[in-house]
């Protein structure tokens, strides 16, 4: 069964500095991964997702994300942190089962410092 | 107006209650989701919808129900409610087709405290 382990529940990082979000998945079969995120008192929304094609992902906000394979990896990455980044971001995997079933990481919460 | 909505967006209630809570859509997708949210364990799926006629189970259903009343509505009660189902819920939804269900668009939130 495909899993993703997020490490650090809580990463707090200086406004302009590099932010870094660790993700590690399991799946048995080439995964579909996501980075969702969650503002403050808001739902969830998608930020990027690796489909099989690059392996270095871009997403909304100067967000990106590389796919290695030989770390069973997908980490969340940003060159400059601003305070508005300020969130809640979960790793998601697609379930092989199901192509509409993700499941979650447990979450990580950004706090910037100012 | 907000794609997907919920309601109630708090509600409190007492132990052995019955709640039920409501989502609508109009981004007018065919399926639809129920998740829980609880601090340190992400989200977690409780019912899903792929169209009116077809309701699935999640991997924690047990104490919880669903009725999907129309494409667009898809309600999920607790029949009687115990504190530990106390979470933040969300409803989501997602397009049909090819590359299209991987992205789901996620409601506002309920947050439910059962006392």
């Amino acid at each position: 069964a495909q899993s993703v382990t997020q490490l650090g529940s809580h990463v707090s990082v200086s406004e302009g500095a590099l932010v870094l979000l660790r993700c590690n998945y399991s799946s048995s079969v080439p995964p579909y991964l996501f980075w969702y995120v969650q503002y403050p008192n808001q739902g969830l929304q998608l930020l990027l997702k690796y489909t099989s094609a690059a392996t270095l992902v871009k997403g909304i906000n100067d967000f990106e994300a590389e796919f290695k394979k030989s770390e069973t990896s997908f980490h969340l990455t940003k060159p400059s942190a601003h305070m508005s980044d300020a969130a809640e971001y979960f790793c998601a995997v697609r379930a092989y089962s199901s192509a509409s079933k993700i499941i979650f990481g447990s979450g990580t919460r950004l706090s910037i410092r100012p | 107006d907000a794609d997907v909505t919920q309601t109630p967006r708090n509600r409190i209630t007492k132990t052995g209650k019955r709640i039920m809570l409501e989502c609508s859509q109009t981004k007018g997708h065919d399926r639809m989701y129920w998740y829980r949210q609880d601090p340190g364990l992400g989200l977690r799926l409780i019912y899903y919808s792929f169209d009116v006629k077809d309701i699935n189970k999640g991997e924690i259903s047990d104490g919880y129900s669903v009725s999907r009343q129309a494409q667009a509505k898809f309600s999920l009660s607790l029949e009687s409610a115990i504190p530990n189902q106390t979470a933040l819920y969300f409803c989501a939804t997602s397009e049909t087709g090819t590359g299209k269900t991987d992205t789901q668009y996620f409601g506002p939130g309920t947050r439910l405290t059962v006392l």
